[in-house]
This record gives C-alpha cells, sequence and structure tokens, in this order.
C-alpha cells in the first residue's frame, strides 16, 4: 500500500524569506501524480502545485516549486517570497492514476507559519 | 478547475439522530467518489469509495452501517451519519473524480457536531 510522510508537523518562516517543506512516500508503482494542497482556517482543500512522474522536470507555479526526486520517493515544496497568506495547513498527496483507482494518500499535515 | 458543491457547510445534530450530507459535481460526471473524514489538526483519512450505480467500497474500522453512501447518479452522491454520536463529529470532504481524472477537486466540506 501507498503511504505518504511528512516529518514536519510545525514550520515557521519570515516573510519575504524561502521555507522548503518535505515529504517522502513509498509506491511500487511507476506511473502516478504527486500534489501539494493548501488548508486554510476555512478548511477549504486548494491544490498549491501538481507533479506528473513520469516528468523529469519539477513543476513550478509562481513562488511555488517542487524538488521531486523519483528514485528517492521525495516530493519537497519550496515557498520563496513566504507571504502572511501562506500561512496554512499543507498536505502531500499521492495519486494513482484514474485506472486504477484514482485514489488520494494525504501525508500527515504541515503547519506552516509565516511571521510578520 | 471543476466545481464541487457540499452541503450542508456546517451541521449540529442531537445524538442519536441522522445526518445527510450532500456532494455534487456541477460541471463533470462523478464516475467516482471518496469522502475522507478530518479530526482537528489531522490528515484527511479515506473512510470509502464508490462508483456510480454500485455498492460503496468501505476502508477498514469504517462501519458500513453506520456511514451509508448511495452514489446514484453522476452528479450526485450523499454520506448519511446514521445514529450520530459526539465521537462522529468531524469535518467530512467529498472528492468526485471523472474518468481519466488526473486531479482531484474536494467539496468544502462539512463540520458536523454531534451534541
Amino acid at each position: 500500500a501507498q503511504t505518504v510522510t511528512q516529518s514536519q508537523p510545525e514550520m515557521s518562516v519570515q516573510e519575504a524569506e524561502t521555507v522548503t517543506l518535505s515529504c517522502t512516500y513509498d509506491t511500487s508503482e511507476n506511473n502516478y501524480y504527486l500534489f501539494w494542497y493548501k488548508q486554510p482556517p476555512s478548511r477549504q482543500m486548494i491544490l498549491v502545485i501538481r507533479q506528473e512522474a513520469y516528468k523529469q522536470q519539477n513543476a513550478t507555479e509562481n513562488r511555488f516549486s517542487v524538488n521531486f526526486q523519483k528514485a528517492a520517493k521525495s516530493f519537497s515544496l519550496k515557498i520563496s517570497d513566504s507571504q502572511l497568506g501562506d500561512t496554512a495547513m499543507y498536505f502531500c498527496a499521492f495519486m494513482k492514476p484514474y485506472n486504477q483507482g484514482g485514489k488520494l494518500i494525504f501525508g500527515q499535515g504541515t503547519e506552516l507559519s509565516v511571521k510578520p | 478547475g471543476a466545481v464541487v458543491s457540499q452541503h450542508p457547510s456546517w451541521v449540529i445534530c442531537k445524538s442519536g439522530t441522522s445526518v445527510k450530507i450532500e456532494c455534487r459535481s456541477l460541471d463533470f460526471q462523478a464516475t467516482t467518489m471518496f469522502w475522507y473524514r478530518q479530526f482537528p489538526k489531522q490528515s484527511l483519512m479515506l473512510m470509502a469509495t464508490s462508483n456510480e450505480g454500485s455498492k460503496a467500497t468501505y476502508e477498514q474500522g469504517v462501519e458500513k452501517d453506520k456511514f451509508l453512501i448511495n452514489h446514484a447518479s453522476l452528479t450526485l452522491s450523499t454520506l448519511t451519519v446514521t445514529s450520530a454520536h459526539p465521537e462522529d463529529s468531524s469535518f467530512y470532504i467529498c472528492t468526485p473524480l471523472s474518468q481519466g481524472a488526473t486531479e482531484a477537486f474536494f467539496g468544502q466540506g462539512t463540520r458536523l457536531t454531534v451534541v
């Protein structure tokens, strides 16, 4: 079975600085998707960034980028120029392809605080 | 992105009563539906998976007679918490998936409080 591990329950960063959230996963599959989701106090899940396992190039979305190391099964999220609005819970998630069930498995979450 | 509507957003009910939560995919057909439960400061835990027109598959430890899932159409799924108890108080999130989907979309969640 797939597992996702986030080893940092809490992180804090000063506004405008850079922070990296860690995520490792375990799977025997070769084709899958990885995601980082943000969950603010409203608890609405917001997609931050996604990565297809077959793509070697790391995904980037504005201030958010990932370091995807497929062999090491590592998928870290870097937030540059942190903003107060980035304060939230962040979840790393693994998803099988739809034809294999499409199930989303989440890590334990990292609570990020951006301090002024 | 796809639009998912989940209602109610919050509900308070008395112990022993039943509560129904609806999840609608407004602009796509959800062939598969996942229901998650999230306790405060914890992760999302998968409760069950349902495919349209089929019985739901429940994760280990989830009582199928307590959490009734109906997925009778491609745009609507419901989760009914039967004979609710205070320990069922939690945040419930639906995640409908369309055929061939490469990412998931989420309902807004339902905060259930059983008193």
